[in-house]
This record gives structure tokens, sequence and C-alpha cells, in this order.
């Protein structure tokens, strides 16, 4: 089976840094993603990263290590709109560019 | 650009009923079209994906089906409604997942499902 495990519950300040990380077992693997979800709406893309290292987007970066099975997205400069759930999900070797979710991370900014 | 449309937004159904929900890309080809629920405070689980007109891949056993009557057009469907369908739906499109790049998946704005 496929196993992603990241923590239930995060908060942290306004204007802060925060690290959010995912841990994966997968049976193959072929990228991995990190979704934003707002209470109630659709999750919106963040970042993919398929090979080891850091990808910037902004305040927004994403760090990959594939022999760990780690993964973590670190959000800069927080604001309150970023209190949302952060999903990490695995893209799996095969057909049909499946993705399979973490339960996701809720994050509280807090001033 | 491309856009994906859901609906309803919103539904209230009797156990027993049955259900139908319909999602459309526009302003792309060929795209890998997929179905997931979110049930409270729960991650998304893939129900099925396709990737073509009539090719439909389930990967839960369930009440429900899927189908694809045309390139852009995704329809989940059950005969008879369980409580336990109760969820938030999410349709999503990609494309093939063959390329260099992510062909991350964008997803509808949902659909919250409420069985009574």
């Amino acid at each position: 089976g496929q196993n992603i495990d990241q923590p239930t519950e995060m908060t942290a300040t306004e204007g802060a840094i925060v690290q959010i990380n995912c841990t994966y077992q997968t049976s193959g693997f072929n990228g991995l993603f990190w979704y934003q979800q707002h209470a109630g709406e659709a999750p919106t893309f963040l970042s993919y990263n398929v090979l080891d290292g850091l990808e910037e987007k902004g305040r927004f970066s994403s760090f990959l290590s594939r022999s760990k099975g780690y993964s973590y997205l670190l959000l800069k400069e927080l604001q309150m709109k970023d209190s949302a759930s952060y999903l990490c999900a695995v893209r799996l070797t095969g057909g049909g560019n499946k993705l399979t979710f973490g339960t996701g991370t809720q994050l509280k900014v807090e001033l | 650009s491309q856009t994906i449309h859901q609906w309803p937004a919103t539904l209230v159904q009797p156990v027993g009923s049955p259900l139908s929900l319909e999602c459309t890309v526009e302003g792309t080809s060929n795209p890998n079209l997929y179905w997931y629920r979110q049930a409270a405070g729960r991650g998304l689980q893939l129900l099925f994906y396709s990737v073509g007109i009539g090719q439909i891949s389930s990967e839960v056993p369930q009440n429900l089906s899927a189908s694809r009557p045309q390139d852009r057009q995704f329809i989940l469907s059950s005969k008879k409604l369980l409580l336990s369908d109760s969820g938030f739906y999410l349709c999503a499109w990609s494309d093939w997942g063959g390329s260099a790049d992510g062909d991350e998946q964008f997803f509808g704005p949902g659909t919250r499902l409420t069985v009574l």
C-alpha cells in the first residue's frame, strides 16, 4: 500500500517562517506535489519536485530527498491568508498520472 | 486558458436516491480526468480516472460509477446513494503526465454532497 504522512496541525505567527514536512512510502515514485486548500474550496497547485533539491517559487519553497522519502514545504513571510490545509501528494509510476494524497496539514497563522 | 466546471455546487439527497454529478473542461484536448472524494477532515481519495473517451479506471470498490461520454466531460453516478457517500466531490484534469513538466492536476470547484 501507499503511505504518506504529514503533521495534522501547525500554528505559526504572521511574518514568520514555517516548514511542513511530508514523508512517504510508496510502491513507485514519479514526482511530489504540494497543494494548498482553503476551507470549503478546491486544492490549488503550489509546487512540484521530481529531482532531489530545493525548488523556490516566491514565498514558497519545496524540498525533496528521494533516498529518504522526504519532502518539506517552506513558507516565508507568513500572511494571514496562508491559513489553510497543505496537501502533499505523490505521483506513482505507471499510467494515468495518478496522485496519492496525504491527509493534509492544517496551518493556522496567528497575529 | 483552461477552465474546469462542476455542478451542482451543493446537493442534498435522501438515502437510496440516484446521483449524477457533471464535470466539464474547456481549453484543452484529450485531458486525463479524475474524480476524488474528500470526507470531512480527511484527505483526497481517488475514485476514478480516465485517459480517454469511454476509458474508465476504478480505484476503490463502491456503489459509484463514472462515465466519459465526450473528450472533456466526466460524469459521476450512483443508482442508490448511501449515507457514507456524503462528502466533497472534486473533479480534476491534467495533461497526460508523460512530459518532463509536472503535469499537475487542476481541480474544479467541487460539489458538496449530503446524503440524509
